[in-house]
Order: structure tokens, then C-alpha cells, then sequence
């Protein structure tokens, strides 16, 4: 079974950082496309950023481009996000989702629980 | 960036409805069209991809179509595990974008 479980969430300052990890397990890591999509409270869905497979391609959005950074160790089944310079709208949950290319294009095939980072002083 | 736009924004339908949310794209995105849907406080969840094709284990209830700038996806006989919030993502570039969502309540 697949499974995602993000942590690393909480409360933190304007200005501050926060490193948040998604655990995976059940398919072979090093062989997906995995992201990061976050959700303000009550808003909808944000993609935020993309890694392939091996870490060599990266993409961001423009709202965290700069600020947050994406990364990955297949050999512990793991992806992270290392957010700084956070805003107070970067308040969301925020998902880990495994990606996966077809001729139709991406999609995002299955998505951790969420963890919940809260900016506020 | 290309932006989705769904409507409506909620709808209240009864079990056994046939429902139907729009989704339009600001620009051809042939048929690089997912959609998903999420309950209160969970994940969300792969309903259909590339504009047609049904997820796993999702029930043949739900359909979509379309290509270009419009698409619709279709439920064609509410159950009440259908009450949830629908949203529409396009895949044709990054940021691969979603619509606002659409949420179905019960009337």
C-alpha cells in the first residue's frame, strides 16, 4: 500500500524557517516524480514545487521560488521541503503528492495526510 | 499561468442527481485535464486524468469530458460519499494549476 506521512509542521515567526519531510513507503521511491501542493485554510489547492526522480529537475512556483527549496534522499524513501523567509501566508496544510507522467500528462496520484504550518507572531 | 476556473463555486443536489461541474481553462490545454476530489479535513483524491480516464477503484459513476478550454466532470447518480469539494488541475505546463473547486452539499 502506498503511503505518504509528511511532517515537520508548526508554529513559526514571520521571517523564520521550517524543514517539513515526507516519509514514503510501499512503491519504489527512486522511480517517482514526487511534489509539494499546499492548501490555506479554507482556500484551494496550491502547486508548489516538483522534483524527478533522481533530484536532477526542479521546478517552482513563483509565489516560493527563491524561498523555498525541494529535495530528496531515495535511499531513506524521503522528500523535503526547506521553507524560509516565511510569510503569513504561507499558512497551509501542506501535501506531499507522487506524480506521474502519461501521454495525457501529470497528475498526482496519491497524497500524504498534510501537515499544518502556521505563520503568525 | 494558465487559470482554471470551475462553476459553480458549491451546488446542493440530492442523492440519485445527475450533477455536473465546468471547469475552463484561459488557454488550449488540449486534454491535460485532471480531476479530484476532497472531503472535510483529508487528502485530496484522483478521480479521472488526462480528461478521461477513471483512477483506480473510483466509481464508474463519474465521468468527464471535453478538450481545448472547457471540460465538465459528470457524476451521473450521486451517492451520499459523493458530498465533497471538486477541483480541476491542468497538466499541459507549469504551475500546473488548479481551479477554485467546486463543492457539492446536500439540499
Amino acid at each position: 500500500e502506498v503511503q505518504l506521512v509528511e511532517s515537520g509542521g508548526g508554529l513559526v515567526q514571520p521571517g523564520g524557517s521550517l524543514r517539513l519531510s515526507c516519509a514514503a513507503s510501499g512503491f519504489t521511491f527512486s522511480s517517482y516524480e514526487m511534489n509539494w501542493v499546499r492548501q490555506a485554510p479554507g482556500k484551494g489547492l496550491e502547486w508548489l514545487s516538483y522534483i524527478s526522480n533522481s533530484g536532477s529537475s526542479i521546478y517552482y512556483a513563483d509565489s516560493v521560488k527563491g524561498r523555498f527549496s525541494i529535495s530528496r534522499d531515495n535511499a531513506k524513501n524521503s522528500l523535503y521541503l526547506q521553507m524560509n523567509s516565511l510569510r503569513v501566508e504561507d499558512t497551509a496544510v501542506y501535501y506531499c503528492a507522487r506524480g506521474r507522467r502519461g501521454a495525457g500528462g501529470y497528475y498526482f496520484d496519491y497524497w500524504g495526510q498534510g501537515t499544518l504550518v502556521t505563520v503568525s507572531s | 499561468d494558465i487559470q482554471m476556473t470551475q462553476s459553480p463555486s458549491s451546488l446542493s443536489a440530492s442523492v440519485g442527481d445527475r450533477v455536473t461541474i465546468t471547469c475552463r481553462a484561459s488557454q488550449n490545454i488540449s486534454s491535460f485535464l485532471n480531476w479530484y476530489q476532497q472531503k472535510p479535513g483529508k487528502a485530496p483524491k484522483l478521480l479521472m486524468y488526462a480528461a478521461s480516464s477513471l483512477q483506480s477503484g473510483v466509481p464508474s459513476r463519474f465521468s468527464d469530458s471535453g478538450s481545448g478550454t472547457d471540460f465538465t466532470l459528470t457524476i451521473s447518480c450521486l451517492q451520499p460519499e459523493d458530498f465533497a469539494t471538486y477541483y480541476c488541475q491542468q497538466s499541459y505546463n507549469t504551475p500546473w494549476g488548479f481551479g477554485q473547486g467546486t463543492k457539492v452539499e446536500i439540499k
